[in-house]
């Protein structure tokens, strides 16, 4: 198993331009988040998923974009980039289990808008 | 989520007991608490989680208290790759779904 997979793991772009931060998991697991952390900060949700075609905002949704097609797939959209999105991005994923489950954490994508 | 409150940083010594607290007295029957660590930049790590018993696993152990309103998280050994910050989570909505992360307990472990 890969795991988490996130793609880029760097990024720059230009105020206002647009991207699609990708993520993919290979174990079936139902959970999948988004989060971000800035720099000395801890990690908000963004927006999470309990399964395919279900998505839900979570702390800071504003500005990003997701959708849950597949099992596997979570990407997370940036409709118009602002310096204040300059973050690290990171997605996760877990299993649905009636006792609880561990979320499993891809590496991360840090991404700067200038 | 149950609010949950942790020290802002500990401090080890290399091969000592690492005790991390959690106070989450507002915590409901169904909630599961829940441990997870950051080491510098990397992405959280789950260790390891509870609901009224004691849990062990080979990373860690989770000593719950009876009214369930603290826990207490244990590495038995603890080394210098132990350095992390250390998060107590309490999520609601009845399961793990969604996660919040607190400030957590940043945990250095010295030479």
């Amino acid at each position: 198993n890969a795991g988490v997979t996130q793609t880029p793991k760097f990024q720059v772009l230009k105020t206002g331009q647009s991207m699609t931060l990708q993520c993919a998991q290979d174990m079936n697991h139902e959970y999948m988040s988004w989060y971000r952390q800035d720099p000395g900060m801890g990690l908000r949700l963004i927006h999470y998923s309990v399964g395919a075609g279900i998505t839900d905002q979570g702390e800071v949704p504003n500005g990003y974009n997701v959708s849950r097609s597949t099992t596997e797939d979570f990407p997370l959209r940036l409709l118009s980039a602002a310096p204040s999105q300059t973050s690290v991005y990171f997605c996760a994923s877990s299993f649905r289990r009636t006792g609880g489950y561990g979320y499993t954490f891809g590496s991360g994508t840090r991404l700067t808008v200038v | 989520d149950a609010k949950t409150t942790q020290p802002t940083s500990m401090d080890c010594a290399e091969g000592r007991a690492a005790n991390l607290p959690c106070n989450h007295s507002t915590i409901s029957g169904n909630e599961y608490v829940y441990w997870y660590r950051q080491i510098h930049s990397q992405g959280p790590q789950y260790i390891i989680h509870g609901l009224k018993n004691n849990e062990t696993n080979e990373m860690a152990s989770l000593i719950i208290t009876e009214d369930r309103k603290s826990s207490t998280l244990i590495l038995p050994h603890a080394t210098l790759r132990d350095t992390a910050v250390y998060y107590c989570i309490a999520p609601t909505q009845g399961g793990s779904e969604k996660l919040v992360f607190g400030k957590g307990t940043k945990l250095t472990v010295n030479p």
